[in-house]
């Protein structure tokens, strides 16, 4: 149990569909984030939440669209995607202080494995 | 901007052998550096952290790292490899008072032969 949970773990879609990706943390983090993880490629931070409100958007195609409706979920919903877009999905959650130094490590759940067909 | 350099795609070592998994930075300021594991079909997993003071950092499954501000190193280190340290190993620098967001290297995979 990493304190962050995905659902689903494994999600074969077709180009024309509709998904929805979650994430729950349950450790009172205020920050979250949406990396995709590629074969062979680096993590790519995709969307940044802190407090409810993104800060973060990493020239992200509108295909992907996230939702934080509170800062325990972070939604990632997916629309006519491309073959491309098959990767692992990962959330993370973080504590960023109000103020003083923010040294917190990156929780992160076990990921979203996606296939587009 | 900051960043992260892991110049080896794949570290090989034998069981009971030490290991070293090599990771530079470039940062404004004092850097905040973390290591991080990824076994498969899993997410990553914090190791430990450099925040300031003692130059090694001891961490999770007998893992350390020794911070080398001269050289911009955060090199992972362990004295004894196990076959179940096989893993994906990720450093990440992020800037003390800088964004918050860190910015990770592009990974080292490890495998340990029996």
């Amino acid at each position: 149990e990493t304190g962050v949970t995905q659902t689903p773990r494994h999600l074969v879609m077709g180009m024309t569909n509709k998904k929805s990706l979650k994430c729950e943390q349950h450790l009172g983090h205020n920050a979250m984030y949406w990396y995709k993880q590629s074969a062979k490629k680096p993590l790519e931070l995709m969307f940044v939440y802190n407090f409810k409100e993104q800060t973060e958007n990493n020239s992200v195609p509108s295909r992907f669209s996230p939702e934080c409706p509170n800062s325990s979920h972070l939604f990632l919903h997916l629309h006519t995607l491309q073959p491309e877009d098959s990767a692992l999905y990962l959330c993370a959650s973080s504590q960023k202080p109000a103020g003083g130094q923010d040294n917190s490590p990156l929780h992160f759940g076990n990921g979203t494995r996606l296939t587009v067909t | 901007a900051q960043s992260v350099a892991q110049p080896e795609d794949q570290v090989n070592v034998a069981e009971g052998n030490p290991l070293t998994v090599k990771c530079t930075y470039s940062v404004s300021g004092n850097p905040y550096l973390f290591w991080y594991v990824q076994y498969p079909n899993r997410g990553l997993q914090f190791l430990l952290k450099y925040i300031t003071g003692d130059n090694l950092v001891k961490g999770s499954y007998g893992f350390e790292a020794e911070f080398n501000k001269s050289q911009t190193s955060f090199h992972l280190k362990k004295p004894s490899a196990l076959v179940s340290d096989s893993a994906l190993y990720f450093c990440a620098v992020r800037a003390s008072g800088g964004s918050y967001i860190p910015t990770f290297g592009r990974g080292t995979s490890l495998i340990v032969h029996p």
